[in-house]
């Protein structure tokens, strides 16, 4: 069965500091990972990686991924308090049968 | 990307009754899927939903309680069926669609939050 482990569950920190949630994953036929933040119902698509060691970066985020120790990693620079949020890992796998799964996410408070 | 769109945005159901969530996509797209998320927890894929062919259920979903439709590329329909307290949770659509680097990304609705009394 494919396993999709976020850690931590839970982080509260202060506004300018940095963060690093974590994703490990086991699943058959790996294709990509994927992060989200969920706010208040729908995730937001931040990234999707496919290929190890390539970095992709988006204003104060970035993210990587190491297919050979498989797990990712989202950075989270000079931390808001608009980045409070669950951050979610999803890993899609399979073929013609592809599909996303979901870790139970790290619940990220930022205060002021 | 893709713009998608749910209805309704939220309902409160009796026990025994179902309920028919709708998802509309501003693009045709090949793979639609349905999620389950409940209260606390993280998203559980429900089905794939591909047009022109029956839905896919994963482990635990059957047709009879989650019965889809797929009538056509942009539009989608997940009937929750004989409903009870359990069943009370965030229902999402999502598609897979390209993103800004032309690579397929998968995308959501603003979800369908359920509440079963």
């Amino acid at each position: 069965e494919d396993k999709v482990v976020q850690s931590p569950l839970s982080l509260v920190v202060h506004e300018g500091d940095t963060v690093t949630l974590n994703c490990s994953y086991e699943v058959t036929n790996f294709r990509s990972l994927l992060w989200y933040k969920q706010e208040k119902k729908a995730p937001t698509f931040l990234f999707m990686l496919t290929s190890s060691g390539i970095e992709k970066k988006s204003g104060r985020l970035s993210s990587i991924l190491d297919k050979k120790e498989l797990f990712s990693i989202l950075n989270i620079t000079a931390t808001q308090t608009g980045d409070s949020a669950i951050y979610l890992c999803a890993v899609g796998s399979g073929g013609s049968n592809y599909k996303l799964t979901f870790g139970k996410g790290t619940l990220l408070t930022v205060n002021p | 990307s893709a713009v998608i769109s749910q209805k309704p945005s939220r309902d409160i159901c009796q026990r025994g009754t179902s309920l028919t969530i709708q998802c509309q996509v501003d693009s045709q797209v090949t793979m639609m899927f349905w999620y389950r998320q409940q209260p606390g927890q993280s998203l559980t894929l429900i089905a794939t939903a591909n047009q022109g062919s029956e839905a896919t259920y994963e482990s635990g979903f059957v047709i009879d309680k989650f019965p889809i439709s797929r009538p056509n590329l942009t539009f989608s329909t997940l009937t929750v069926s004989n409903m009870s307290p359990e069943d009370s949770s965030i229902y999402l659509c999502s598609v897979d669609a390209p993103g800004l680097a032309g690579a397929y990304e998968q995308y959501f609705g603003p979800g369908t939050r359920l509440t079963v009394t």
